[in-house]
C-alpha cells in the first residue's frame, strides 16, 4: 500500500525559504503511473493546490505562487520535494503532499506537516 | 480560475440520517470534478472522481453525481464516522482549484 510522509522544518523565517521533502514507501517513484502533487491548508482554512509533477520533470504551478515555487522529484531516494522561497506568514498552513492518480486525483495524501512561518 | 462554491457551510444531521451536499462551478468543469473527506487532525480522503464514481474502497453510502457546474454528493445513511468536512475540487483546467468545504456535524 502505498504511503506518504511529509517532513521538514516546522518554523521558517520570513523572507526565507521553506523545503518540504515527501517520501514515499510501498511503491517506486519511477512507477510511469504515478504523478505527485502538493496540497496546503491555512490554520482553519481551506485547501490550496500549489503544483503537481509529471514524469519526474513535467511541472505545474499555481499561478499565485509560480514565481516562489519550485518541485522536483529524487528517484535515487524515493521522494519528491517543494521548496517555497521569500516566505511571508500568509504562507504558514499544513503542507500535504499525494500522489496523482492515472486519472490525476489526489490518492493518497500524506498525513501533512504544519509550516509556520515566523520570526 | 474556476471558483467552486460549496453549501450548506455547515449541516445538522444525526447518524441514519440522509446527507445531500452541493458543489457549484463558476464555469463548466464537465465531469472532472472530485470529492473529499477530511477528519479533523487527518489527511484528506479521495470518495469520489470524475463526478460520480466511487474510488477504491468507499462505502455504497456514499454517491456523487452531475455534470458541468452543479454537483452533488449524497451520503444515504450516515455513519457515526461520516461526520467530517467535505471538499469538492476540479481538475479541469489550471489552476485546480477546491471549494471551501461542507462540514457535516452531529
Amino acid at each position: 500500500q502505498l504511503q506518504l510522509q511529509e517532513s521538514g522544518p516546522g518554523l521558517v523565517k520570513p523572507s526565507e525559504t521553506l523545503s518540504l521533502t515527501c517520501s514515499v514507501s510501498g511503491g517506486s517513484i519511477r512507477d510511469s503511473n504515478y504523478y505527485w502533487g502538493w496540497i496546503r491548508q491555512p490554520p482553519g482554512k481551506g485547501l490550496e493546490w500549489i503544483g503537481s509533477i509529471y514524469n519526474n520533470r513535467d511541472t505545474y504551478y499555481n499561478p499565485s505562487l509560480r514565481s516562489r515555487v519550485t518541485i522536483s522529484v529524487d528517484t535515487s531516494k524515493n521522494h519528491f520535494s517543494l521548496r517555497l522561497t521569500s516566505v511571508t506568514a500568509a504562507d504558514t498552513a499544513v503542507y500535504f503532499c499525494a500522489r496523482l492518480t492515472i486519472l490525476n486525483w489526489f490518492d493518497p495524501w500524506g498525513l501533512g506537516t504544519l509550516v509556520t512561518v515566523s520570526s | 480560475e474556476i471558483v467552486l462554491t460549496q453549501s450548506p457551510a455547515t449541516l445538522s444531521l444525526s447518524p441514519g440520517e440522509r446527507a445531500t451536499l452541493s458543489c457549484r462551478a463558476s464555469q463548466s468543469v464537465s465531469s472532472y470534478l472530485a470529492w473529499y473527506q477530511q477528519i479533523p487532525g487527518q489527511a484528506p480522503r479521495l470518495l469520489i472522481y470524475d463526478a460520480s464514481n466511487r474510488a477504491t474502497g468507499i462505502p455504497a453510502r456514499f454517491s456523487g453525481g452531475g455534470s458541468g457546474t452543479d454537483f452533488s454528493l449524497t451520503i444515504s445513511s450516515l455513519e457515526p464516522e461520516d461526520f467530517a468536512v467535505y471538499y469538492c475540487q476540479h481538475r479541469n483546467n489550471w489552476p485546480w482549484t477546491f471549494g471551501q468545504g461542507t462540514k457535516v456535524e452531529i
